[in-house]
C-alpha cells in the first residue's frame, strides 16, 4: 500500500525557536499533500492544503506565517512552525493524496507530537 | 461549517459485532470516509462512501444515507486488535481531500 513519511516523530523544543516537519510519500507522487493537527482526545483539525509549486491554502483561523509550508517537490511537504510558543505543543499529522492511486483516499503519515518548553 | 458528531467511546465483546454511527451537517457535502487510528499511529483507511447505501469489504461496513446527515460503520467478528479510535470525515466542496473529522469512537474490544 501507500507509504507517508513523516519526520521527526517526537520533537521538543524550546519557546522561541522553530521547529521542521516533513512529509514524504515514498512509493507514488502527491501533488496535493495536507497538515492536520490533533489536540487529546479530539478530531483531527484540517490546518492547510500543500499544493506542489505554488502557495498552500489555509483554513481560517490558521496562522500562515506561524505555520509556513512547503510543497518543493511531487514527494515532500514541510511544516514550520515559527517561533513556538507552549500552546502549538500538538500532534501534527500530515497526508498525501493518493491521485495516482486510489482517487481521493488520503494516506497519512505517523505523526509528530511537538512539545514547547 | 461542518457539524461531524460520533459517539466518544463503545466496548464490545471479541466475536460480536458493533455499529459506530455518525451525523453530520455539512454544506456542499461530496463524501464520508472512515479511518482507524490506533493510537501513536498514522489514521488508516477502511471506507469511502459517496452515494446513499452499504459498502462492504471484509468484516467492515459502511452505509450512507446522503438524505439523513448519517453514516455508520459496521464491524462483525470483532478482534482484540480492532480495538482503535474510528474516525467519521467528510469532504466537501469543489477541493479534492479535504477532510473534515469528527473527534473519532475510541473501540474497545474484551476478550
Amino acid at each position: 500500500g501507500a507509504v507517508v513519511s513523516q519526520h521527526p516523530s517526537r520533537v521538543i523544543c524550546k519557546s522561541g525557536t522553530s521547529v521542521k516537519i516533513e512529509c514524504r510519500s515514498l512509493d507514488f507522487q502527491a501533488t496535493t499533500m495536507f497538515w492536520y493537527r490533533q489536540f487529546p482526545k479530539k478530531s483531527l483539525m484540517l490546518m492547510a492544503t500543500s499544493n506542489e509549486g505554488s502557495k498552500a491554502t489555509y483554513e481560517q483561523g490558521v496562522e500562515k506565517d506561524k505555520f509556513l509550508i512547503n510543497h518543493a517537490s511531487l514527494t515532500l511537504s514541510t511544516l514550520t512552525v515559527t517561533s513556538a510558543h507552549p500552546e502549538d505543543s500538538s500532534f501534527y499529522i500530515c497526508s498525501a493524496l493518493g491521485q495516482t492511486l486510489a482517487k481521493n483516499i488520503q494516506y497519512f503519515g505517523a505523526g509528530t507530537r511537538l512539545s514547547v518548553l | 461549517g461542518q457539524n461531524i458528531d460520533q459517539p466518544t467511546e463503545m466496548t464490545a465483546t471479541e466475536g460480536a459485532i458493533v455499529q459506530i454511527n455518525c451525523t453530520y451537517q455539512t454544506s456542499g457535502f461530496n463524501g464520508l470516509f472512515w479511518y482507524q487510528q490506533h493510537a501513536g499511529e498514522a489514521p488508516t483507511f477502511l471506507s469511502y462512501n459517496v452515494l446513499d447505501g452499504l459498502e462492504e469489504k471484509g468484516r467492515f461496513s459502511s452505509f450512507l444515507s446522503r438524505s439523513k446527515g448519517y453514516s455508520y460503520l459496521l464491524l462483525k467478528e470483532l478482534q482484540m486488535k480492532d480495538s482503535a479510535s474510528y474516525l467519521c470525515a467528510v469532504t466537501r466542496g469543489s477541493t479534492l481531500g479535504r477532510l473534515y473529522f469528527g473527534r473519532g469512537t475510541q473501540l474497545t474490544v474484551w476478550p
